[in-house]
């Protein structure tokens, strides 16, 4: 079974742009979750994505929004970028969003 | 979800077993126990999880405390590869996943 897929791998913006980064999940896998991981503030939640609806949601600013699609695909987008994005996002994804998580590599965003 | 402590960082020689302590004295009884590890600009991977009892799998085994109150991975063979962040965490396993709380974790380096 192939793993979690995200695309891009590497991401060079500016400050005022915006991004929009995929997650593939692995096959039969309904939720995926999306986080943030920085070296100052390692790892941080972003939301969770069930069946294309909202599920959970992290103390993140409303620039940060995702969506699911019919196949589980996701997408997150970050508007308006702030040197402060740059970060390593990483997706999971769970069969039922209960139990161990599946993550993919990142994708590694850079703000300049 | 309870709040977990771990060192920092710990050093183990190739070919020993390598312990890696958790303690999570406020855990409630009906969360579950979770390690996850990171290499190095990889997404974290899904070592292996526990209530009470202690567990056992292809990769490590997980002794809970009878308290509840700590616990410890073992990875009975560690190889240079085995050089990873590990992160403890604690979650209600019928709760949404993607709200895992991944601490700072500790950095296990193996040394040849």
């Amino acid at each position: 079974k192939a793993g979690v897929t995200q695309t891009p791998r590497y991401l060079i913006k500016t400050r005022g742009q915006q991004v929009t980064l995929s997650c593939s999940p692995i096959s039969g896998h309904r939720s995926v979750s999306w986080y943030q991981q920085t070296p100052g503030q390692g790892l941080q939640f972003l939301f969770e994505y069930f069946s294309e609806t909202q599920r959970n949601k992290g103390n993140f600013p409303g620039r940060f929004s995702g969506r699911q699609f019919s196949n589980s695909r996701s997408e997150m987008n970050v508007s308006t970028l702030e040197l402060g994005d740059s970060a390593l996002y990483l997706c999971a994804s769970s069969p039922t969003g209960v139990g161990e998580q599946f993550f993919g590599p990142g994708t590694r965003l850079t703000v300049l | 979800d309870a709040k977990t402590t771990q060192p920092p960082s710990m050093d183990c020689a190739e070919g020993r077993a390598a312990n890696l302590p958790c303690n999570h004295s406020t855990i409630s009884g009906n969360e579950y126990v979770y390690w996850y590890r990171q290499i190095h600009s990889q997404g974290p991977q899904y070592i292996i999880h526990g209530l009470k009892n202690n567990e056992t799998n292809e990769m490590a085994s997980l002794i809970i405390t009878e308290d509840r109150k700590s616990s410890t991975l073992i990875l009975p063979h560690a190889t240079l590869r085995d050089t990873a962040v590990y992160y403890c965490i604690v979650r209600v396993a019928n709760t949404n996943a993607g709200k895992s709380t991944f601490g700072d974790g500790t950095t296990l380096t193996v040394k040849p």
